[in-house]
Parts: structure tokens; C-alpha cells; sequence
């Protein structure tokens, strides 16, 4: 089957670097997408990783490692307007998303 | 704004009303999605039209019903809804299905059922 893992609610310092990990199981991939969905919003798409590495984008980054079923969407200087939810979504062998749950994340001045 | 726009914006009915959500895309897309999302819980994708034709009903109850009309317009018409039902109802789109691609989605229609 296919699942998708990742924490349900984060906290960090404004000014800081934030790290939020998404973990994943498939028997086909086409991808990883991150997206960010302020409260009341549209998610908005942030970044989409279908090969090992890292992509940096400004002060978001995202990580993936197929071989460890792995992603991570790195935030860093974060400011007050980072304060969303950020799902992390899967595209399958039939170019399905597949989705998270979602992780919000709070910053705090 | 996304290029993808959904009314209304907020919607409250009884089990027993009947209604529709009204999404319009102005980028050209040939892909059309309805997903449903409850707090704390996955996107759960209900319906897929490609070139107006649907080619993904995830087993969506019956009182749910979609139409699209032309590949710029997409409805849901509700009837005799459940309070479980109660969510917020995102339309998304892009260029086409079956391919790789970001989802523009609409800021969504919030439900509440009484």
C-alpha cells in the first residue's frame, strides 16, 4: 500500500531554521511535492523533488532520498508569515497525489 | 490569487437543502480536481474530469454530484448532505492529467451542514 507520514504540529523561533520531515511508503514514485496552506488560504505550491538531493529556493529548501522513502522541507530565517500548514504529497505510478496530513507550523517571536 | 476561483466562500445548510459550489479556472487547464479536507486528516480526492471528461470517482456518495460543464467550469451539486460532510471543499487544477505537474487550487468553499 502507500502512506505518508508527518508530524502534526511544529514550533519554532522566529529568525530560526525548521526542519520538517515527511516520510513516505510506495511500490511506485513520480515524485514529491510540498505545499504551503495559510489558514483560511489555497495551498500554494512550494517545491517538487523527483530526483535524490537537495533544492534550494530562496530560504526553503527540499530534500529528498528515494532509497530511505525520505523528504524534508527546510524553512530557514523563518518569519511570523511561515505560520502554515505545509503538506507534503506523493505522486504514484499512475500520477496520483497521494497526501499527508499536513504539518502546522507556529512561530513564535 | 491562483487563477482558480471557487463560490461560494462559505455555504451553511440543512441535511434536506440542495446546493452547488461553483469553481472557474482562468489558465487554460484541461484538468479539473475536487477534493474534500476535514481538520487534521489527508486531501481526499473526489473527482477528476480530464477534457470534461471524468475519469476519477473515488467513491464519492451519491449525494455528491459533479459537472463540468466546459474545461474552464467545474460544480458540485449537493443534495441531502450529512453533518459529516461538514469540511472545506477545494477545487484544483492543471494543465492536463496523467503527467507531472503543480496543482493550482482554489481557496475552497467551507461547508457546514446542520
Amino acid at each position: 500500500g502507500q502512506n505518508i507520514d508527518q508530524p502534526t504540529e511544529m514550533t519554532a523561533t522566529e529568525g530560526a531554521i525548521v526542519q520538517i520531515n515527511c516520510t513516505y511508503q510506495t511500490s511506485g514514485f513520480n515524485g514529491l511535492f510540498w505545499y504551503q496552506q495559510h489558514a483560511g488560504e489555497a495551498p500554494t505550491f512550494l517545491s517538487y523533488n523527483v530526483l535524490d538531493g537537495l533544492e534550494e529556493k530562496g530560504r526553503f529548501s527540499s530534500f529528498l532520498s528515494r532509497s530511505k522513502g525520505y523528504s524534508y522541507l527546510l524553512l530557514k530565517e523563518l518569519q511570523m508569515k511561515d505560520s502554515a500548514s505545509y503538506l507534503c504529497a506523493l505522486l504514484d505510478s499512475n500520477y496520483q497525489l497521494i497526501w499527508g496530513a499536513g504539518t502546522k507550523l507556529i512561530i513564535k517571536p | 490569487e491562483t487563477g482558480v476561483t471557487q463560490t461560494p466562500r462559505h455555504l451553511v445548510m440543512g441535511m434536506t437543502n440542495k446546493k452547488s459550489l461553483k469553481c472557474e479556472q482562468h489558465l487554460g487547464h484541461n484538468a479539473m480536481y475536487w477534493y474534500k479536507q476535514s481538520a487534521k486528516k489527508p486531501l481526499e480526492l473526489m473527482f477528476v474530469y480530464n477534457f470534461k471528461e471524468q475519469t476519477e470517482n473515488n467513491s464519492v456518495p451519491s449525494r455528491f454530484s459533479p459537472e463540468c460543464p466546459n474545461s474552464s467550469h467545474l460544480f458540485l451539486h449537493l443534495h441531502t448532505l450529512q453533518p459529516e460532510d461538514s469540511a472545506l471543499y477545494l477545487c484544483a487544477s492543471r494543465p492536463s492529467g496523467g503527467e507531472v505537474g503543480e496543482l493550482f487550487f482554489g481557496e475552497g468553499s467551507r461547508l457546514t451542514v446542520l
